[in-house]
């Protein structure tokens, strides 16, 4: 059974509005983590969290905010979605220096 | 700051063929190095990993990568490729795990039969 899983799977948001992109793990892991994935720059990390009530700025933070309520929830928001925003987000936790991976969420804005 | 550089965008080999992908890193410490695969649709899955010890390293499915400090590269190997390890490879650095990981761009594998 996934241990990561990400809600949506598919988003299609409209420019200016507010979207939540929801990550769940069973893992039990400390540490949680959001990046996109775009041709061209690979996977870069958005925000991180070492655990419930921790949120931290990863390599690209601007436009996004993150929300870690519970050790097995984060989620990453955009609080007014632009077009440049349009990606694949891929949230994972991780422990001992591996990170496991969700399936990823196609976010597009129009 | 780290960094990762993996050359080749593409690679295309025969099914039974040996595979090898590049990777060079940057970074001011000795860092945590992984290499991920990404199959179509799905998230990434770890082949392996390395910090210290012997500088070869065995990962799944007969993955196996190589350390070099003097060289700053971390390439994967493979002796022998099936139809099925078509994939997008990524290679990764960090020096402190817990705040996430620097990735390469990728380099999207092709075995053809």
């Amino acid at each position: 059974e996934a241990a990561v899983t990400q809600s949506p799977r598919n988003k299609v948001a409209v420019t200016g509005g507010k979207v939540t992109l929801s990550c769940n793990q069973t893992n039990n892991h400390n540490n949680m983590y959001w990046y996109r994935q775009d041709t061209g720059h690979g996977l870069r990390l958005i925000h991180y969290s070492y655990g419930a009530g921790s949120t931290e700025k990863g390599d690209i933070p601007d436009g996004y905010k993150a929300s870690r309520p519970s050790q097995e929830n984060f989620s990453l928001i955009l609080e007014l979605a632009t077009p440049s925003q349009t990606s694949v987000y891929f949230c994972a936790s991780g422990a001992n220096a591996e990170q496991f991976f969700g399936p990823g969420t196609r976010l597009t804005v129009l | 700051a780290q960094s990762v550089t993996q050359p080749d965008a593409r690679v295309t080999v025969s099914e039974g063929a040996s595979l090898q992908l590049r990777c060079k890193y940057s970074s001011s410490v000795t860092p945590y190095l992984f290499w991920y695969v990404q199959y179509p649709r799905q998230g990434l899955q770890l082949l392996l990993k390395y910090y210290s010890g012997d500088p070869v390293v065995q990962g799944v499915n007969g993955f196996e990568a190589e350390f070099s400090k003097s060289n700053s590269s971390f390439h994967l190997r493979k002796a022998s490729v099936h139809w099925s390890d078509s994939a997008v490879y990524f290679c990764a650095v960090t020096d402190n795990y817990a705040q996430g990981l620097t990735f390469g761009l990728g380099t999207r594998v092709s075995v053809f039969p």
